[in-house]
Formats: C-alpha cells, structure tokens, sequence
C-alpha cells in the first residue's frame, strides 16, 4: 500500500505570507489530489495533480491562489499564497490505490493556522 | 453542486453499544464509501460499495448502498474504545473537469464512554 508523508506537519503562519506543502508518495502515481478541510469540516477538493500536465482545479479554487506542481510521479507541491486567517486548515494529499479497490489513499495532513 | 447530508453529526455512547449512522443526498452516486479519521490523521477507508443494494461487512462494521443510490448507512457493532474519531460518507461523482471525484459528508463524531 501506498504511503503518503507531508510536509510540514504544522505550521503558524503570517497573514499575507504564502507557504508550500510538499507531499512524497513511495510509488509512482498517475494522479495526486489535494484536499482542504477546515475547522470542523469536510474535505474538499481543491485540485488534481497529473504529472506532465497542469493541475485542474474544482470550481472555487484558482492557481493563482493555489499553485501546484508536479515534477515527477511521485512528489507533488501545494502552495497557499498571499494566506488569511480563513486559509486555516488541514490540507490533505491523496493518491489511487494500494487498498480496496483503488480507492483513496489519505496523507496525515499538515495543518496550517493563519494569524 | 452534489452535497451529502450525513447525520448524526456527533454520537456520545458507551462502550458496547451499537452504532449508526447515515448518508443521504438528492443526486444520484455510483460509489459510496466510508472513511474514518483519527487526531491528526489522514482518513483512512473502512468500506466501498459499488452496487446498488449491496451490504458489505468488514469485522464488526457493516454498509448499506441504498437502492435508490442516494443513500447509504454505516452500522458499528460493540463499540470499543478504539472506535472512537471522526467518520465520513463520501460519494463518487464527476468533477468541474469531468474527471471523477469524491464528494463527503460531513462527518459524525464518535466519542464511547468507557
């Protein structure tokens, strides 16, 4: 099975200031997901990382905001630009499979609060 | 866009009891699953069901696919201490770029009183 490690695992941050989160997968994956749940919610998906290709982002999320890179098949980057208070949250990168029929498989997320 | 209603949002019981919990949604899934996330913790997947009407056990937890594919229940038998975190429905469906994604629930919170 697949095993995720994101950095970093926490981190306060400035308002205004942006900061990258890089997520490592032990396998090549064909599709990274990226993942945002905030205080007391659900997650959301911000976008998809294919390697080779731009990410493509779900309606109410922007590359300018959320940049994402994909260099090779196994390590994706997240960033949050230019953050808010209401960019609190726990980030989360996912891959496919390794586990009941391919689905989902969730890093431990790293958690960023904006003052 | 597709939103999963997911109830009850938090459970307080003690240790033993049984537990259940549910997802229902006014769109259509083809695939229901259920996760469950600990502190600090990614989720992680407990059951995934891919037909409708199908009841799919994994030790002491059991899923339902409802037959009109817009819901679907976990139960939870002999609650243990271990059981206790946060856990999520979620729905596949298509995404704004056609690719397919997961849509969740919002989450029930499990604390078991010993």
């Amino acid at each position: 099975s697949a095993v995720i490690s994101q950095k970093p695992s926490r981190d306060i941050c400035q308002r205004g200031t942006s900061l990258t989160i890089q997520c490592q997968v032990d396998s090549q994956v064909t599709m990274m997901f990226w993942y945002r749940q905030q205080p007391g919610q659900s997650l959301t998906l911000i976008a998809t990382a294919n390697q080779g290709s731009e990410a493509t982002y779900e309606s109410g999320f922007v590359i300018d905001k959320f940049p994402i890179s994909r260099p090779n098949l196994t390590f994706s980057t997240l960033t949050v630009s230019n953050m808010s208070p209401e960019d609190s949250s726990i980030y989360l990168c996912s891959v496919k499979g390794g586990n009941i029929a391919g689905e989902l498989f969730f890093g431990e997320g790293s958690r960023l609060t904006v003052l | 866009g597709q939103q999963l209603n997911q109830s009850p949002q938090s459970m307080f019981i003690q240790e033993g009891e049984d537990v259940s919990m549910n997802c229902t949604s006014s769109s259509i899934f083809n695939t229901w699953l259920w996760y469950k996330q600990d502190p600090g913790e990614g989720p992680v997947l407990l059951i995934a069901l891919y037909k409708a009407g199908e009841l799919t056990s994994n030790g002491r937890l059991t899923a339902q696919f409802g037959i009109t594919r817009k819901d679907s229940f976990l139960n939870i038998s002999a609650s243990i201490p271990s059981d206790v975190g946060i856990y999520f429905c979620a729905g596949r469906t298509r995404g704004d770029q056609g690719a397919q994604k997961l849509v969740f629930g919002q989450g029930t919170r499990l604390t078991i009183n010993p």
